[in-house]
């Protein structure tokens, strides 16, 4: 079935280093979406990339969707304490179903 | 408006013990989803409503679990004869179509 690989799944990073997390799908997604996790809380929705390349930025967090619609990326620039939690991608496949990858748990050290 | 709500917050069960957990969409939201997350894990997959569609069942990991959506609102989860395995946070999500999901704050579900 349809999967959606998430690498790296920890990280751990100083205060002002950058992050990336990468996502990729064995099948071509419609869209792609973003969701933060604070620990204890729910996933809450970032953004949704829809077109082929497309780059979207939101503050210190840039958003990519591959060329090819398999593959994304969310870089931070500068992490902060706050940005401390998991990142999903979620993949819109086939039924309108979303497969959410595995998820990147940053931790922050201050 | 209100967002996603979930009943219990927290449910401590015996093994073999069924479990019904509630999930209150976010009103005029066409689409409900179920999720289960395990402690430091990923959210997977049990159960799907859109509209009036059958719903996609693909997800969940038995026959002690099913889950129905009544008038396209409310929905409820059950799970029979519940094992140690099932002990984790199942979410709730709604959305309106194939956009943002809204998700509730979760059931953690503990099963002894």
């Amino acid at each position: 079935g349809q999967q959606v690989m998430q690498i790296p799944q920890y990280q751990h990073v100083q205060e002002g280093e950058d992050f990336t997390t990468y996502c990729n799908s064995s099948t071509t997604l419609s869209n792609i979406q973003w969701y933060k996790q604070r620990p204890g809380g729910h996933p809450v929705f970032l953004i949704q990339l829809v077109k082929s390349g497309e780059v979207k930025k939101q503050k210190r967090l840039t958003f990519q969707f591959g060329e090819a619609k398999k593959n994304s990326s969310l870089h931070i620039t500068a992490t902060q304490t706050t940005d401390v939690g998991t990142y999903f991608c979620a993949g819109l496949g086939g039924g309108g179903k979303l497969i959410f990858g595995q998820g990147t748990e940053l931790s922050v050290k201050p | 408006g209100a967002g996603v709500s979930q009943s219990p917050s927290n449910k401590v069960t015996e093994k073999g013990k069924d479990v019904e957990l509630r999930c209150d969409p976010i009103s005029g939201h066409t689409a409900l989803y179920w999720y289960r997350q395990s402690l430091g894990q990923g959210l997977e997959f049990l159960i799907y409503f859109q509209g009036n569609s059958a719903p996609d069942k693909s997800g969940l990991p038995s026959d002690r679990f099913s889950a129905e959506r009544t008038g396209g609102s409310v929905s409820t989860l059950t799970i029979q004869r519940t094992q140690q395995e099932d002990s984790a946070v199942y979410l709730c999500a709604s959305s309106l179509g194939l956009v943002e999901q809204f998700f509730g704050p979760g059931t953690r579900l503990t099963v002894l």
